[in-house]
């Protein structure tokens, strides 16, 4: 079945203790993208991905880093958490430029 | 400025149609879509409509877009209870390689 998949679901975590959050396609995407939704500001780009070893930053990239070393992986890092990152995480792929997205499921980050 | 804007609330009856605005601001804007986020789940892409279209139909949805207004509408017929959702609208910014979503439009079906 083609899909993103996310992973963890749901996170609880401390302020300052490092975490990666891992996303994977299985559909030979070459973009890929990480948003966070909040309510009342719908979805906030963080990092983009082009293409192996191509990342950019989005709208919203302070506190966050990303890495793009295999075509599948797309995996977010939070070096450093902070309670404003309590949010939920979408990763998002797509074949090109006009396609549309697919979504992984989501995760839902509590910092503490 | 990048904005995509949507109202966030529309409540309608089982079987009457739902149309769900917004509006953009990019004129070089090539692709527009409406994605549906059920509860506890992603988007889902559910239509999409490029810029040389005025209107595309796909089975109960109906995308119009007024390229002079920077408008785009989403027209649900006989809604459903099952079509509750949020839906979002979003645009892809060809010059910047990104896609900017809407803040979603919840739709509420009473039956």
């Amino acid at each position: 079945e083609a899909q993103v998949t996310q992973n963890p679901r749901y996170l609880i975590t401390v302020t300052g203790k490092k975490l990666t959050v891992t996303c994977s396609q299985n559909m030979n995407h070459e973009y890929m993208s990480w948003y966070r939704q909040d309510p009342g500001l719908g979805l906030r780009q963080i990092y983009y991905s082009m293409n192996v070893e191509v990342t950019d930053k989005g709208d919203v990239p302070e506190g966050y880093k990303v890495s793009r070393k295999e075509k599948r992986n797309f995996p977010l890092i939070l070096e450093s958490p902070s309670p404003n990152q309590t949010s939920l995480y979408f990763c998002a792929s797509r074949l090109g430029q006009g396609s549309g997205y697919t979504f992984g499921s989501g995760t839902r980050l509590t910092v503490v | 400025g990048e904005d995509v804007e949507q109202s966030l609330f529309l409540s309608v009856r089982e079987g009457d149609s739902s149309v769900i605005n917004c509006t953009y601001t990019d004129s070089s804007s090539t692709y527009l879509y409406w994605y549906k986020q059920e509860p506890g789940a992603g988007l889902q892409l559910l239509t999409y409509i490029f810029s040389n279209m005025d209107m595309k139909q796909d089975q109960r949805l109906t995308v119009l877009l007024n390229k002079k207004d920077k408008h785009l509408s989403l027209r649900i017929a006989d809604t459903q209870t099952g079509d509750s959702a949020i839906y979002f609208c979003a645009e892809t910014l060809l010059s910047a390689f990104k896609t900017i979503f809407g803040a979603g439009t919840r739709l509420f079906v009473k039956a």
